[in-house]
């Protein structure tokens, strides 16, 4: 299976400030995701980011506020934008295997905001 | 709505027991994946089962579908105190939909 690291692993910030977070995969794949889980809570989709194209959007994410690149087939970016209290949360990026179709996640980016 | 809706939202049983986690969706699917997460931590990939699979086995754990009933049930046989962890069923419809369900906290007492 795919090894997927995430850069920060966790960050405490100041409300009205952005933080962009990192997700580097260890070979080429065609779909990245980008999850939120809040505190207690399941996962929710937020995007999904194919290489070369616009990122999709989950019904209440926006690309405003959560901005993602996608340059190529390893790496991607989530950006939380002008952040609150309720944007604390774990921040996981997840890549979909070939024709398997397991989801493979990364350790996650553990966010709080002050 | 949710896809995925896991009973008991809280398990805790004695090292040595079996554990047993359920999993109903409401649509149909293309297959349900099973994750583990170990506090707050990332998730770890237990089993995939298909749509035209009934069962399952990996090591210790077993995983059943039954599409009938729109449920799938996760078996952790002989568990340890390192089983304790949340746990997740994720569905993938045929457009590639992924939802998870809201989770099962296991708790293994030594």
């Amino acid at each position: 299976s795919a090894v997927i690291s995430q850069k920060p692993s966790r960050d405490i910030c100041q409300r009205g400030t952005s933080l962009t977070i990192q997700c580097q995969v260890d070979s080429q794949v065609t779909m990245m995701f980008w999850y939120r889980q809040q505190p207690g809570q399941s996962l929710t989709l937020i995007a999904t980011a194919n290489q070369g194209s616009e990122a999709t959007y989950e019904s209440g994410f926006v690309i405003d506020k959560f901005p993602i690149s996608r340059p190529n087939l390893t790496f991607s970016t989530l950006t939380v934008s002008n952040m609150s209290p309720e944007d604390s949360s774990i921040y996981l990026c997840s890549v979909e295997e070939g024709r398997s179709y397991e989801q493979y996640f990364g350790p996650g980016t553990r966010l709080t905001v002050t | 709505s949710q896809q995925g809706e896991e009973d008991p939202q809280a398990l805790s049983i004695q090292e040595g027991e079996n554990a047993t986690m359920n999993c109903s969706y409401k649509t149909s699917i293309n297959n349900l994946q099973w994750y583990r997460q170990n506090s707050g931590r990332g998730l770890v990939h237990l089993i995939l089962i298909r749509s035209n699979e009934r069962e399952k086995h990996s090591g210790r754990l077993r995983v059943t579908l039954d599409t009938s009933k729109k449920s799938s049930s996760l078996l952790i046989t002989a568990s340890r105190a390192a089983d304790t962890a949340s746990y997740f069923c994720a569905t993938a419809d045929y457009g590639q939909n992924f939802v998870f369900g809201p989770g099962t906290r296991l708790s293994v007492l030594p």
